[in-house]
């Protein structure tokens, strides 16, 4: 199975911080990752699919990015409903996987 | 407006079953792979199965293989997820979601708890 080591496993930050979350993938896996944020007691939304191309209607803060098999999740200027938990998943083979996940806390 | 309405779930004794269900609406069901994603408490996200447009592909991870069965009724726009052999490591909330390795549109419903204990 594929592995997404995801970090930081939290963090906490002000607002209009820059935010980065990076997973990096245990073997190629082109450009099937996408990034999900999940807020307290929802489901999750999609952010990003394709590694960089913006889901509908995701804030243009949000931006990823991929170099080799280290993905990248930004976020420009944190906003107060950024807050919640983010994952990546790859999707280049079954079975998906799922990174650990990011806490983002505000400070 | 799209909606995806998991039920079925419940407190169930290790080693018996249950069937979740998942009805579907506001979009054409039958255009869209499917898929079951779960959350143990407190914990992240974890892929269980995927189903094909028609139901004639089927994937699962091997945790669940050969104990879970996803199928679909695309005249009920319907996806199941019939459970046996329940383990207490099964417990979680059960999402239904369209398959996110097949398509971009991102539909989720909002989950429904399985609890294996005796």
């Amino acid at each position: 199975d594929i592995q997404l080591t995801q970090s930081p496993a939290s963090l906490s930050a002000s607002p209009d911080e820059i935010v980065t979350i990076t997973c990096q993938a245990s073997q190629d896996i082109g450009s099937s990752l996408l990034w999900y944020q999940q807020k307290p007691g929802k489901s999750p939304q999609l952010l990003i699919y394709s590694a960089t191309i913006l889901a509908d209607g995701v804030p243009s803060r949000f931006s990823g990015s991929r170099s080799g098999t280290q993905y990248s999740l930004k976020i420009s200027r944190l906003q107060v409903e950024d807050i919640g938990t983010y994952y990546c998943l790859q999707v280049s083979s079954s079975p998906y996987t799922f990174g650990a996940g990011t806490k983002l806390e505000l400070k | 407006e799209v909606q995806l309405a998991e039920s079925g779930g419940g407190l169930v004794q290790p080693g018996r079953s249950l069937k979740l269900s998942c009805a579907a609406s506001g979009f054409t069901f039958s255009d869209y792979y499917m898929a079951w994603v779960r959350q143990a408490p407190t914990k992240g996200l974890e892929w269980v199965a995927s189903i094909s447009y028609d139901g004639g592909s089927t994937y699962y991870r091997d945790s669940v293989k050969g104990r879970f069965t996803i199928s679909r009724d695309n005249a009920k726009s319907s996806l199941y997820l019939q459970m046996d052999s329940l383990r207490s490591e099964d417990t979680a909330t059960y999402y239904c979601t369209t398959d996110p390795g097949i398509t971009m549109k991102d539909y989720w419903g909002q989950g429904v708890m399985v609890t294996v204990s005796s």
